[in-house]
C-alpha cells in the first residue's frame, strides 16, 4: 500500500521560507512511472496544484507560484520536498503531497492524483 | 488556466437517492477528467479517472460520464458513507486545476 506523509512547521513568519517534506512508503520516488506533486487548499478556497517533480529531477510549477517555489527529491530517503519563499498570509493553507500518475497519448499527457497524504496545515503569521 | 466549475456547490439527499454532480470546463479537455471524494480532515480519495474509469476498490455505485466541457459524477444509490464532499480535476493542461467542490448532505 502506497502512503505519503507530509511534515514540516505548522507556523511560518511572513517573508520567510516555508519548507515541507513528503515521505513516501510502498513506492519509490525513483520510479519513472510517476510524478510527485504538491497541492494546497487555502481556507474556504479550492484546491490549487503547486508543482511536480519527476525522478530525473525535472519539474513543473504553477505559473502563479513559479517565482517562489522549489521542489526537490531525495532518493536516498525516498522523500520529496517543497520550499515556498517570501510567504504571506495568502500562503496559509493545508498542504498535501500526492503521487501523480497517468499516461501519454497522441494528445499529450494526462495525470491524476493518487494517493494523497493526509495534509499538513501551514499558517503564515507573525 | 482552465477553469473548472462544479454544480451544485451543495445538495441535500437521502440514503438510496440517485445523485448527479456536474463539472464544466472553460474549454475542451477531451475525456481527461478525474473525480475525488474528500471527508473532513482526511486525504482526498480518487474515485474516477479519465472521465469514466473507476479506480480499483471504488464501489460500482459511482460512475462518470461526459467529454469536452461537460462531465458528470453519478452515485446510483447514496449510502451513509457517501455524505461528504466531491471535486473534479482536469488533467488536460498545466497547471492542473480543480473544481470548487460539491458537498452532499443528508436531507
Amino acid at each position: 500500500q502506497v502512503k505519503l506523509q507530509e511534515s514540516g512547521p505548522g507556523l511560518v513568519r511572513p517573508s520567510e521560507t516555508l519548507s515541507l517534506t513528503c515521505t513516501v512508503s510502498g513506492a519509490s520516488v525513483s520510479s519513472a512511472n510517476y510524478y510527485w506533486s504538491w497541492v494546497r487548499q487555502p481556507p474556504g478556497k479550492r484546491l490549487e496544484w503547486i508543482a511536480y517533480i519527476y525522478f530525473n529531477g525535472s519539474t513543473n510549477y504553477n505559473p502563479s507560484l513559479r517565482s517562489r517555489v522549489t521542489t526537490s527529491v531525495d532518493m536516498s530517503k525516498n522523500q520529496f520536498s517543497l520550499k515556498v519563499s517570501s510567504v504571506t498570509a495568502a500562503d496559509t493553507a493545508v498542504y498535501y503531497c500526492a503521487r501523480e500518475r497517468g499516461y501519454w497519448s497522441a494528445l499529450g499527457m494526462t495525470t491524476w492524483f493518487d494517493p494523497w497524504g493526509q495534509g499538513t496545515t501551514v499558517t503564515v503569521s507573525s | 488556466d482552465i477553469q473548472m466549475t462544479q454544480s451544485p456547490s451543495s445538495m441535500s439527499a437521502s440514503v438510496g437517492d440517485r445523485v448527479t454532480i456536474t463539472c464544466r470546463a472553460s474549454r475542451g479537455i477531451g475525456d481527461w477528467l478525474a473525480w475525488y471524494q474528500q471527508k473532513p480532515g482526511k486525504a482526498p480519495k480518487l474515485l474516477i479517472y479519465s472521465t469514466s474509469n473507476l479506480e480499483s476498490g471504488v464501489p460500482s455505485r459511482f460512475s462518470g460520464s461526459g467529454s469536452g466541457t461537460h462531465f458528470t459524477l453519478t452515485i446510483s444509490s447514496l449510502q451513509p458513507e457517501d455524505f461528504t464532499t466531491y471535486f473534479c480535476q482536469q488533467g488536460y493542461s498545466f497547471p492542473r486545476t480543480f473544481g470548487g467542490g460539491t458537498k452532499v448532505e443528508i436531507k
